[in-house]
Order: structure tokens, then sequence, then C-alpha cells
């Protein structure tokens, strides 16, 4: 099982609140991800970092933001959550490798409803 | 645009019986990988296979990659109701980065 987790796992909240999404990992891995998932739905990438003080915008336009101060920690903010801004929000690691894509290892997710 | 797409959307067999899963993408690949996702989950790794690459084992999971198709399967051999899951492939989509298709939904009737 992989040592990355998240909280919290079940978040419901009002229109207007301002909440961060925890994300750590004590695989040391330089690479972190956020993706998005609706239910029964494919995984959308909204933001990744390569590193430490590293924060890149992902493929699917997303209004929260990401920070990296340490390694194993990677919060992800919404300032005003929104209805639409409901869904799954799946937190991943890898490992920087010299070339090619990395076996990526998930969390169990924070399923977020916002009311 | 998605790079992998997987067929069936949805499959129910019966418990020992095998489970084939496809993926196609579009564009050239250096790995795929086959991930599976328990209901409300996150995602487990299952197995990778290089493009270089044309059948790997893991268990009772058998993956083939045709690069000539841009396609894969995913077959699972002596299936377990254990084995119910969403199943995604994942392609590097550049700058280290994968893509998901949509996932196949197996469910294993007892």
């Amino acid at each position: 099982e992989a040592d990355i987790y998240q909280t919290p796992r079940y978040l419901v909240i009002g229109t207007g609140k301002k909440i961060t999404l925890e994300c750590s990992q004590t695989m040391g891995h330089d690479k972190m991800y956020w993706y998005q998932q609706d239910p029964g739905m494919e995984l959308h990438l909204i933001h990744y970092s390569y590193g430490v003080n590293s924060t890149e915008k992902g493929d699917l336009s997303s209004e929260s933001t990401v920070s990296r101060i340490r390694t194993e920690h990677f919060p992800l903010t919404l300032e005003s959550a929104r209805p639409s801004h409901t869904s799954q929000y799946l937190c991943a690691s890898s490992e920087l490798g010299a070339s090619g894509t990395d076996t990526q290892y998930f969390g169990p997710g924070t399923r977020l409803t916002v009311l | 645009s998605q790079q992998g797409e997987e067929d069936p959307q949805a499959l129910s067999i019966q418990e020992g019986e095998n489970a084939t899963m496809n993926c196609s993408y579009k564009t050239s690949i250096n790995n795929l990988q086959w991930y599976r996702q328990n209901s409300g989950r996150g995602l487990v790794h299952l197995i990778l296979i290089r493009s270089n690459e044309r059948e790997k084992h893991s268990g009772r999971l058998r993956v083939t990659l045709d690069t000539s198709k841009k396609s894969s399967s995913l077959l699972i051999t002596a299936s377990r109701a254990a084995d119910t899951a969403s199943y995604f492939c994942a392609t590097d989509g550049g700058a280290q980065k994968l893509v998901f298709g949509q996932g196949t939904r197996l469910t294993i009737n007892p």
C-alpha cells in the first residue's frame, strides 16, 4: 500500500467557503499531482509539481491553487468553493526518473460536495 | 483530447471467467500503464508495458501492446469477486505526465 495520505476523506461545505485539501507522502517522491474525477469518469490532471517550489497547471483548467513548500506536502486550495467544484480529488506522487513516465502512487481521495 | 480510450465501458462476467479489456490511444508512447480503482478509492498501479515490449505477465494479469495499432489489452484470468473495480489505461502525455482513459467498469458476479 502506498504511503500517501489525503485529508479530509469527505467534505461537505457551503458555497463561498475557502477550503484546503491536504496531501502528504512519505516516500520522498519529487513529483506530485492533483487529479479531479467525477463519478464513473476519467481522471483530469489539474496541477502537478516536479519538486519544492515547482508548480504547474494541468490539462484541465481549475480555479484551485497549489503550493509545494516541502517535498512531502502538496496542498490544494479553493478560495471560494462553488457547486461546480463538487467532485473527487485524487493526489498522486512518483519518483523523478531520467526519462519516460514513472508509476504513480495514489492517495485514497477527497470527495468534495459544495452545497 | 483524450489519449486513451477503454473498451468496453462496462463488463459483467461470472466468477471464474476471464475478463478482457481494451485500450486505444492516439499518439506515440514510451509506455502504457494499467491501473485499478475500487469504488470511491484512489488508483492502484497494476502493470507497465514499454513500447518495445509486446506482452507482459503479472500473476493473473496479462497485458499486450500493439504499437502499430496503437492498442493494448488487459486480460484477467480466473476472475474473482475481489476483481470488481474500474480499470484504467494510462499513457505518457509528455512532460512526465499521465493521460488516463475513461475506464472499464468490471463486475464479477458470484
